[in-house]
């Protein structure tokens, strides 16, 4: 199956700092989505982005479909962007709906 | 409008029972996934649904079954539960198949003692 690959795996940060998160992917996809696991489990979805640059506040995505990577922007970071942020890709099959997830980094922003 | 509801929140079972978790799709979609979360192996494909028929399967024992009713409702059952079945299951629900948007429930905690 498709490979997900997340990087950092964990990343502290200093409250209004920035960074970049990483989702390398081994094949084509037909959808990349950006997840935020809150502290009681639910996935927030961030993005839906297949390709291309999307921006909502102070995050940021942008999909190369072609390179097969996909880049989340946290800007000016904040205290309640800690937890676990997870790229997940759904391979191009017809072979029914299943998301790939990679394991996902752990965020800790310090005050 | 509601968004992916599932029930029960938290679970306690003791190993050899059986369970049956309860997902309720965003209204009008109709596929419905499955996916089990564990500190060691991550977030892994149980199954997925669409119009009562499992499309995909992931690679899990025969214990772990689902079914999807005609309002797109779906349940999942974890039989024999083993220590190792502790673990949040969580549902998605898009409108189709294929390259759609995924929204997530809240997740069942299920823990087996």
């Amino acid at each position: 199956g498709i490979q997900v690959e997340q990087s950092p795996p964990d990343l502290i940060l200093q409250e209004g700092a920035n960074s970049t998160l990483r989702c390398n992917f081994s094949d084509s996809v037909n959808n990349l989505q950006w997840f935020h696991q809150n502290p009681w489990g639910q996935l927030i979805n961030l993005f839906y982005i297949p390709s291309g640059t999307k921006q909502n506040g102070r995050l940021s995505a942008t999909t190369v479909a072609t390179e097969r990577y996909s880049l989340l922007y946290i800007s000016s970071s904040q205290t309640t962007d800690s937890g676990v942020y997870f790229c997940a890709v759904l391979a191009n099959s017809n072979s029914g709906y299943a998301l790939n997830f990679g394991k996902g980094t752990s965020l800790l922003v310090t005050p | 409008k509601a968004g992916v509801t599932q029930t029960p929140r938290y679970l306690i079972k003791t190993r050899g029972q059986q369970v049956t978790l309860s997902c309720s799709p965003i209204s009008g979609h109709r596929s419905v996934s499955w996916y089990q979360q564990t500190p060691g192996q991550g977030l892994q494909f149980l199954f997925e649904y669409f119009s009562e028929t499992q499309r995909n399967k992931g690679n899990f024992p025969g214990r772990f079954s689902g079914r999807q009713f005609s309002n797109s409702r779906s349940e999942m059952n974890v039989s024999t539960l083993e220590l190792g079945d502790s673990a949040l299951y969580l549902c998605a629900s898009s409108l189709l198949q294929g390259s759609t948007e995924a929204f997530f429930g809240q997740g069942t905690r299920l823990t087996v003692v």
